[in-house]
């Protein structure tokens, strides 16, 4: 069980387009998800918590008008790129909370993006 | 703010060999405390999850443990394999917004 989805698993786009990625919790309910960012041989970086339903919550440093985040339901959040640049390039990770489970996150697999 | 360090940033070993990784932070107050591995280019996956009460954790050569108060976390892996070659990440929940703070990780390679 807790299983979390994210498509694409990688995506070539070029420079000006913008880029839409799905994070999905299959077997359980997700009131929250979570949107990580990650380079290459750096840590994870949270950018931005998302709740079902309202607006989302960014991270100081984390443009939101770049990076538009929708959770419309208790099992999907998508985080837009928009006008994607060369340093937008990264791996980036959802998470989802369990609301049976308190402060467990489970993740997805992932999402390489890369802007040419 | 919450920060979290890990120490060594990378380790080799032979195979057999049991080993000890750290994990320090520097908010005690903390929910919980997870260790994940991560393979290169994948995504995570959870290792051990030890909550802010407990002290420590087992799961079969893996035994995670937590001083809450001194703010540190180690995890212990025994008999190493040339499988268990990954980045290993800590990361506390703090906060009411549940956020996970991560660690900067340990590349760790198992040499036959």
């Amino acid at each position: 069980g807790a299983v979390v989805s994210q498509h694409p698993s990688w995506v070539i786009c070029k420079s000006g387009t913008s880029v839409k990625i799905e994070c999905r919790s299959l077997d359980f309910q997700a009131t929250t998800m979570f949107w990580y960012r990650q380079f290459p041989k750096q840590s994870l970086m949270l950018m931005a918590t998302s709740n079902e339903g309202s607006k989302a919550t960014y991270e100081q440093g984390v443009e939101k008008d770049k990076f538009l985040i929708n959770h419309a339901s208790l099992t999907l959040s998508t985080l837009t790129v928009t006008s994607a640049h060369p340093e937008d390039s990264s791996f980036y990770i959802c998470s989802a909370r369990d609301l049976q489970k308190s402060y467990e996150q489970y993740f997805g697999p992932g999402t390489r993006l890369t802007v040419t | 703010k919450q920060e979290v360090t890990q120490i060594p940033a990378a380790l080799s070993v032979p195979e057999g060999e049991n080993l000890v990784l750290n994990c320090s932070f520097t908010d005690s107050a903390i929910y919980n405390l997870q260790w994940f591995r991560q393979d290169p280019g994948k995504g995570l996956t959870s290792l051990l999850l030890i909550q802010s009460s407990q002290r420590e954790q087992t799961s079969g050569r893996l035994n995670a443990s937590l001083d809450k108060s001194s703010g540190r976390s180690t995890l212990y892996i025994a008999a190493s394999q040339p499988g268990d070659s990954a980045t290993y990440l800590c990361a506390v929940h703090t906060g009411t917004a549940s956020k996970l703070t991560f660690g900067t990780g340990t590349r760790l390679q198992v040499t036959l």
